[in-house]
């Protein structure tokens, strides 16, 4: 059974740009949650996706958006990168909000 | 607001030794996670704990939660240099609701 996947593992972009990370949930699970992890942090909560839905956000400006297939599978799409929103990005499933698990991560360096 | 505080942040201890991981939050809880991080990997679940008293443990790891005072532990019992990693709590406030990080305790367990 595969876990949570994430694609792809490191990205380096310049300031300005636009970049695409990709999640497939656990087997099973119908619900992703986003979350952006700075060097030496604790993950922030951006947002979770429910039904094809965006269900809850954190404080994340609107550069940061998503979306969710009818496979349950995530995008998190991040606009007009800046310098600050170098971090690893991590995904998360779950089923009906039982624990959650993680995926690898993707490496975002933002130069 | 829900905030949720680790200490100690750093710690730095002899391997046989037990020592334990504070995590406060400031409101109350449905649930309580505990997750262990290594070095540029993802997040490993270890527990979660749902009601007030609940006490779970893993090898050398337990978890207790104490809903009235808003405090959980993680207590090493006899540390191994394996356990040397960051470990988080994280509070999710109401059902279906975000789920919010600590700053993590990063554990250096010494040979």
């Amino acid at each position: 059974d595969a876990g949570v996947t994430q694609s792809p593992t490191h990205l380096i972009k310049t300031r300005g740009q636009q970049v695409t990370l990709r999640c497939s949930p656990k087997s099973g699970h119908d619900t992703v949650s986003w979350y952006q992890q700075a060097l030496g942090q604790g993950p922030q909560f951006i947002f979770q996706y429910y039904e094809e839905e965006e269900r809850q956000r954190g404080n994340f400006p609107d550069r940061f958006s998503g979306h969710q297939f009818p496979n349950y599978s995530s995008e998190l799409n991040v606009n007009a990168l800046l310098l600050g929103d170098s971090a690893l990005y991590l995904c998360a499933s779950s089923l009906a909000q039982i624990t959650q698990y993680f995926g690898p991560g993707t490496r975002l360096t933002v130069l | 607001e829900l905030k949720v505080e680790q200490n100690p942040l750093f710690l730095s201890m002899q391997e046989g030794k037990n020592y334990t991981i504070y995590c406060n939050y400031s409101t109350t809880s449905d649930r309580l996670y505990w997750y262990r991080q290594d070095p540029g990997k993802s997040l490993e679940s270890l527990f979660v704990l749902l009601s007030n008293g609940a006490v779970k443990q893993e090898g050398r790891l337990m978890a207790s939660l104490d809903t009235k005072a808003r405090l959980s532990t993680l207590h090493i019992t006899a540390a191994v240099h394996d356990l040397s990693a960051t470990y988080f709590c994280a509070v999710e406030w109401n059902r279906d609701d975000k789920i919010i990080f600590g700053k993590g305790t990063r554990l250096h367990i010494l040979p």
